[in-house]
């Protein structure tokens, strides 16, 4: 069955630099990939969708890449706030369009220090 | 947007009892899926509601343990039967709509099996 490997460590990061974030997962590429936020009591906040064929994708601040060769996606934070503070999640959804449950890595806990 | 609630937000129940939490959102959706959020461990999806017809479970979750009702195209519940300390955990209800591929979650319910 498909396993996603995640930063287990908490990541802490100087305010103002860039944080990168590691996805990997084994088996088939799934065709699509996301990146979610989890505040702590909350659930999951959509962030970032990235297709199978798709390389890199931006919104503002976020960029996350895709590179099925290497089974792997980067999630990085550029300019990074003591607000980007949180713990996110990568997701497969592996038929894509939504229609089937995503499967989750356990996180990345981000700390970004004034 | 649309909001998406969850009731009980807690509980705090006893060994051998059922919980049946419920999830509400308030503008039709195309998909809804509950997943469970252990402590330390990532997002599993349980199942899948189905509209009108019986829910569609993952390997490891049966339907004795975890009913599903679906009425609607809003509202869904799911009851955690017969509960032991195992099962305490978060769980959560995401939905997706016509126009995303994207998955909007709940807040979630925390529950503790004593």
């Amino acid at each position: 069955s498909q396993k996603i490997e995640q930063n287990s460590e908490a990541l802490n990061i100087q305010e103002g630099k860039t944080a990168t974030l590691t996805c990997n997962y084994t088996n088939y590429s799934p065709a699509y990939l996301q990146w979610y936020r989890q505040d702590p009591g909350r659930g999951p906040v959509f962030l970032l969708l990235i297709r199978e064929n798709e390389k890199e994708k931006r919104k503002e601040r976020l960029k996350v890449t895709f590179d099925t060769t290497l089974k792997q996606s980067l999630f990085h934070i550029t300019a990074s706030q003591p607000a980007d503070s949180a713990t996110y999640l990568c997701a497969l959804d592996m038929a894509g369009g939504g229609a089937d449950g995503l499967t989750f890595g356990k996180g990345t806990h981000l700390i970004i220090q004034p | 947007s649309a909001v998406i609630s969850q009731k009980p937000s807690r509980d705090i129940c006893q060994r051998g009892t059922s919980l049946t939490i419920q999830c509400q959102v308030d503008s039709q959706v195309t998909m809804m899926f509950w997943y469970r959020q252990q402590p330390g461990q990532s997002l599993t999806l349980i199942a899948t509601a189905n509209q009108g017809s019986e829910a569609t479970y993952e390997s490891g979750f049966v339907i004795d343990k975890f009913p599903i009702s679906r009425p609607n195209l809003t509202f869904s519940t799911l009851t955690v039967s017969n509960m032991s300390p195992e099962d305490s955990s978060i769980y959560l209800c995401s939905v997706t709509f016509r126009s995303t591929d994207t998955q909007y979650f709940g807040p979630g319910t925390r529950l503790t099996v004593l």
